[in-house]
């Protein structure tokens, strides 16, 4: 059973476009994360979530929002597509401070 | 802020032999370190996980070290296979408020036979 799954793997939309991507762990763990790796490999922090406290990076465009119907699940949902967020984007839990798992990513490409 | 260093940005051996990679955090109050492999266009792999309170941990012809106070992390790859090729990625939790693992840039690592 895959640990922490993400969907879709791609992901190819227009610009203005609003989309979704799905993440979720079987781990039992209490913390998510999304992570957005650029073009230069690099992982950086977009939002971290637990039961109790979303903390979110104050880079991140406020078009980007988490949502977590569960403690299983914590979905990106991003508005208003722009060509510089074409990038791959990571889903990650752990227990909070604990060994993190990562999903496979979701390649996302606005044209 | 926490920052994290990684060196070498690339490395290319020959087959067989033993290597060094480098992470180095500039806030020294850690929860654990975290080494990574990540293979072109796959997802990120949990090779070795540090507490705080450990000085290394090993796994096959892994092992990593922390050295807390002076703020690194080495990963010693011993008798290096062409199936070592990928980047590897250290991150570190930070320990008292923000527990989200912050990330180097990697190491790039080829093994040619």
């Amino acid at each position: 059973d895959t640990a922490v799954s993400q969907t879709p793997k791609y992901l190819v939309t227009q610009m203005g476009n609003d989309k979704s991507i799905k993440c979720e762990q079987n781990l039992g763990h209490d913390t998510m994360y999304w992570y957005k790796q650029d073009s230069k490999k690099f992982l950086k922090i977009m939002f971290s979530y637990n039961n109790k406290e979303l903390i979110i990076n104050e880079t991140v465009p406020n078009r980007f929002s988490p949502k977590s119907p569960d403690k299983a699940h914590l979905n990106l949902h991003i508005n208003s597509l722009e060509l510089g967020d074409s990038a791959v984007y990571f889903c990650a839990s752990s227990h909070l401070q604990g060994e993190a798992f990562f999903g496979q990513g979701t390649r996302l490409t606005v044209v | 802020k926490q920052e994290v260093t990684q060196i070498p940005a690339a490395l290319s051996v020959p087959e067989g032999e033993n290597l060094v990679l480098n992470c180095s955090f500039t806030d020294s109050a850690i929860y654990n370190l975290q080494w990574f492999r990540q293979d072109p266009g796959k997802g990120l792999t949990s090779l070795l996980l540090i507490q705080s309170s450990q000085r290394e941990q090993t796994s096959g012809r892994l092992n990593a070290s922390l050295d807390k106070s002076s703020g690194r992390s080495t990963l010693y790859i011993a008798a290096s296979q062409p199936g070592d090729s990928a980047t590897y990625l250290c991150a570190v939790h930070a320990s008292g408020g923000s527990y989200i693992p912050t990330f180097g840039r990697g190491t790039s690592l080829i093994v040619h036979p």
